[in-house]
């Protein structure tokens, strides 16, 4: 079945470590997109892609970074820099980058908290 | 400043019934408005897109209608039943900002037998 997968399902991130998120996909989607949701808000969205080797921040990028060398492969990166990581982590793609007329297919989250 | 509600409350609706979701939104000019249903732990999972320039949009129980003047769209699920329990989000999409969806909080809706 196509789909995303994101892992690992929890991760837990000591203080002054960078960890990785991994998403994955075989949609053969070009768009792919990071979004942080903390309890009782929306989806915000970190980053996005919209073709191999190219990203672009979204509304808070600060504290994470992102690469996009294949297609099926977005990883993110919560680096130490992110002082407020603990949130629920969506990884999502659709065929094309946007505009809103296409829907967009979610993995099903990775729960990262601090120890 | 620019903003995307639903109501915050849980919404509880007696099996059967017609259960209906609003989104309101304040100084964004969507072009598209989409619905995706979201279960405790999991991503959400697309539901339905409607565009501007449509008022109307079914998919078998589900309907939902997109009034640009109101600046409001409501999402009905019709003879509710509790496998339909799970939070719904809305998320709108303008011309302007062309990779962007802007997703709304969510509405809880627990469906009771």
């Amino acid at each position: 079945d196509g789909g995303i997968t994101q892992s690992p399902k929890y991760l837990f991130r000591k203080e002054g470590q960078n960890v990785t998120l991994s998403c994955e996909q075989n949609l053969n989607h070009d768009a792919m997109y990071w979004y942080r949701q903390d309890p009782g808000q929306g989806l915000r969205l970190i980053y996005y892609s919209q073709i191999v080797n190219d990203f672009q921040k979204g509304d808070i990028a600060e504290g994470y970074s992102v690469s996009r060398e294949k297609k099926e492969s977005f990883p993110l990166t919560v680096t130490s820099a992110q002082k407020n990581p603990t949130a629920f982590y969506l990884c999502a793609s659709s065929t094309t980058s946007g505009v809103g007329n296409q829907p967009q297919h979610f993995g099903d989250g990775t729960r990262l908290s601090i120890l | 400043s620019q903003k995307i509600e639903q109501n915050s409350e849980a919404l509880n609706i007696q099996e059967g019934k017609t259960a209906t979701l609003t989104c309101n939104y304040t100084n964004y000019s969507p072009a598209y408005l989409q619905w995706y249903r979201q279960d405790p732990g999991r991503g959400p999972v697309f539901l339905l897109l409607i565009r501007e320039n449509e008022k109307e949009k079914r998919k078998e129980r589900l309907k939902v209608t997109f009034d640009t003047t109101l600046k409001q769209s409501l999402f009905h699920i019709t003879a509710s039943q509790p496998a339909d329990s799970a939070t719904y989000l809305c998320a709108l999409a303008e011309v302007s900002s062309a990779s962007k969806i802007i997703f709304g909080s969510g509405t809880r809706l627990s469906i009771r037998p």
